[in-house]
């Protein structure tokens, strides 16, 4: 079967560093994409790992472990504008997208 | 990046009635576009990939018939929701992968359509 895995919710302080985890279990692996949506709009697109290893792009940086079936994405230097949902996504082998069902991501100040 | 357009952004209807929705890439050619819709709360589902040209592939569950799909040409497709009822009050979101750019598997989104069905 195909699932993927994330925590529902976060709580993270203003300036702080967070890292979101998503572990996988899909038939097939093209790549594990990280979103952001803020409430009411559609996702935004982060980042994208098919090898393994550490992408880091300005204050956002993605890992991935595929013998593991492990990710995360790390925030640095949270502001308050980085309150989202960020999903995580898998693309089959058919290069479809299974998504996660989101982390909900709360900075305070 | 890449642009895609989705119109209408807010559309309210009564029950029976049907609704069109656009989802356009504004610079580059797209010869797929996936359609998703979302439930409050949930995360995105994919209802189905259009591809230019030919009839849309539809994952289990959604009614073809219901959900008519058009991808007439490499930079539109349209959702009809047809017969709209208060359950098919949702957000719905396409996105298009560009020929132009090579297969990295990027999507970009459309800004998403809230329907709301009386």
């Amino acid at each position: 079967g195909q699932n993927i895995d994330q925590p529902t919710e976060m709580t993270a302080t203003e300036g702080a560093i967070v890292q979101i985890n998503c572990t996988y279990q899909t038939s097939g692996f093209n790549g594990l994409f990280w979103y952001q949506q803020h409430a009411g709009e559609a996702p935004t697109f982060l980042s994208y790992n098919v090898l393994d290893g550490l992408e880091e792009k300005g204050r956002f940086s993605s890992f991935l472990s595929r013998s593991k079936g492990y990710s995360y994405l790390l925030l640095k230097e949270l502001q308050m504008k980085d309150s989202a949902s960020y999903l995580c996504a898998t693309m089959d082998s058919n290069y479809q997208l299974i998504w996660g069902a989101g982390t909900k991501l709360i900075i305070k100040p | 990046g890449a642009v895609v357009s989705q119109h209408p952004s807010w559309v309210i209807c009564k029950s029976g009635t049907s609704v069109k929705i656009e989802c356009r890439s504004l610079d580059f050619q797209a010869t797929t576009m996936f359609w998703y819709r979302q439930f409050p709360k949930q995360s995105l589902m994919l209802m189905a990939t259009s591809n230019e040209g030919s009839k849309a592939t539809y994952e289990q569950g959604v009614e073809k018939d219901k959900f008519l799909i058009n991808h007439a040409s490499l930079t539109l497709s349209t959702l009809t929701v047809t017969s709209a009822h208060p359950e098919d009050s949702s957000f719905y979101i396409c996105s298009a992968r560009s020929q132009d750019r090579g297969d990295t598997g990027e999507l970009f989104f459309g800004e998403g359509s809230r329907l709301t069905v009386l």
